[in-house]
């Protein structure tokens, strides 16, 4: 079975400072992993996602993930914030062999809360 | 206008009353998945189904169900038997054809049921 852990639930940071979401997850296979971000009454929307290949994964609006297979960790960063990132975001994992495939396992969430 | 229409945004149910929440996609995906989203418990899976005519449930069934008669329709049915359907219910689909894009999952816009 799969878990994911973001380890903070709210995350309040002002404008233009650095911010990391942090998810850890376990799973006794190799998985994919996805960050998610949810504005106010909508769906969710895919932010990046690790498959394979390079560690660093990259966002088109400045964020970034880093895959840690030893730390079994996927945090979430971005230099610098701007009011409109903030949102809800969710890491989630799922297993690409098996029955499983596709079923996406989903963090608690981290709202992020950007101050002027 | 491509992409995963949910409806109603908006339903509010007398206790013991069923409702029927719509879902429907022209993105020629595969598998469609129902989720229920309650604050600070991030997304739970309620039913998914990875082909026509074929579904099973995810992990919080119970009082819930489904039908795929159509690859574009994936309707949810909240019956009498779900104890606090109060929630967000997020649709998603997902191309299971493509491996190159990993297990990426495609969220509508979500429904919100209020029991009264």
């Amino acid at each position: 079975a799969q878990s994911v852990t973001q380890l903070d639930s709210q995350v309040p940071v002002f404008e233009e400072a650095p911010v990391e979401l942090r998810c850890n997850y376990s799973s006794s296979v190799s998985v994919y992993l996805f960050w998610y971000v949810q504005y106010p009454n909508q769906g969710l929307q895919l932010l990046l996602k690790y498959l394979s290949g390079s560690t660093l994964v990259e966002s088109i609006n400045g964020f970034e993930a880093e895959f840690n297979k030893s730390q079994t960790s996927f945090h979430l960063r971005k230099p610098s914030v701007h009011i409109s990132d903030t949102a809800e975001y969710f890491c989630a994992v799922s297993d690409p062999s098996g029955t499983s495939y596709g079923k996406l396992t989903f963090g608690q969430g981290t709202i992020l809360t950007v101050h002027p | 206008d491509g992409g995963i229409t949910q409806s109603p945004k908006y339903l509010f149910r007398k206790e013991g009353q069923n409702v029927t929440l719509s879902c429907e996609q022209n993105l020629n995906h595969d598998a469609m998945y129902w989720y229920r989203q309650d604050p600070g418990q991030g997304l739970r899976l309620i039913y998914y189904s990875q082909i026509v005519n074929d579904f099973q449930k995810g992990d919080i069934a119970e009082g819930y169900s489904v039908s795929r008669e159509k690859k574009e329709s994936f309707p949810l049915t909240v019956t009498s038997a779900q104890k606090n359907p109060t929630a967000f219910y997020l649709c998603a689909t997902q191309d299971r054809g493509r491996r190159k894009s990993g297990n990426t999952i495609y969220f509508g816009e979500g429904s919100w049921l209020t029991v009264v």
